[in-house]
């Protein structure tokens, strides 16, 4: 069955620092995978998308890695602030289906 | 822009009573979706609609849950009865789908079911 694994349930790190944050999939050819942030109570809001074809995306302090043949994702913040500290969700989708799937998401706390 | 607003934010209710959550999603999004989010789980799609279709309800419970989607507007979920596993956050997310094909979703801040 399709599974979608989060490195890690809770990652903290020193403010300033790169925060590295793994999603990795078995089972699936995704045609997209999506980066979305969740703080508590909150709904999920969505950061960064990048396709099966393109390897890096940046947004800001942002970048998104997408490696088919390891099937990961790599989503990194650089010069981390306490304000990045939410939950990080990672979520696929097969080309040609709409469907979104999410992991199960990684806790993130940046410490001042 | 308003986002996609949902109501209640809170509901407390007795096992085996009815229930019904309501979305209101971004003016001219044409896709809404319904996901079901356990604590520390991401969220879990019910049901997708585009316009007043529902495309995909594969993993709407439909002997206990329903939805609608009146006019391609706005949209109820409702469960009857509900039980104790029930309790989560519902939430209910928009997304114009637009010519590139995968568009991102915008979220509601979801409806805290508590079964008691």
């Amino acid at each position: 069955s399709q599974k979608i694994e989060q490195n890690s349930e809770a990652l903290n790190i020193q403010e300033g620092k790169t925060a590295t944050l793994t999603c990795n999939y078995t089972n699936y050819s995704p045609a997209y995978l999506q980066w979305y942030r969740q703080d508590p109570g909150r709904g999920p809001v969505f950061l960064l998308l990048i396709r099966e074809n393109e390897k890096e995306k940046r947004k800001e302090r942002l970048k998104v890695t997408f490696d088919t043949t390891l099937k990961q994702s790599l989503f990194h913040i650089t010069a981390s602030q306490p304000a990045d500290s939410a939950t990080y969700l990672c979520a696929l989708s097969n080309f040609g289906n709409e469907k979104l799937t999410f992991g199960t998401g990684t806790r993130l706390t940046i410490i001042p | 822009e308003a986002g996609v607003v949902q109501s209640p934010r809170y509901k407390i209710i007795e096992k085996k009573q009815p229930v019904a959550f309501w979305c209101n999603p971004i003016s001219g999004h044409n896709t809404l979706y319904w996901y079901l989010q356990n604590l520390g789980q991401g969220p879990e799609l019910l049901i997708r609609y585009e316009n007043e279709e529902a495309v995909d309800d594969s993993q709407l419970p439909k002997d206990r849950f329903s939805a609608e989607r009146l006019k391609g507007v706005d949209s109820t979920l409702k469960i009857q009865p509900a039980e104790l596993g029930d309790s989560a956050v519902y939430l209910c997310a928009s997304s114009f789908r637009g010519t590139s094909g995968r568009d991102e979703q915008f979220f509601g801040p979801g409806t805290r079911l508590t079964v008691l």
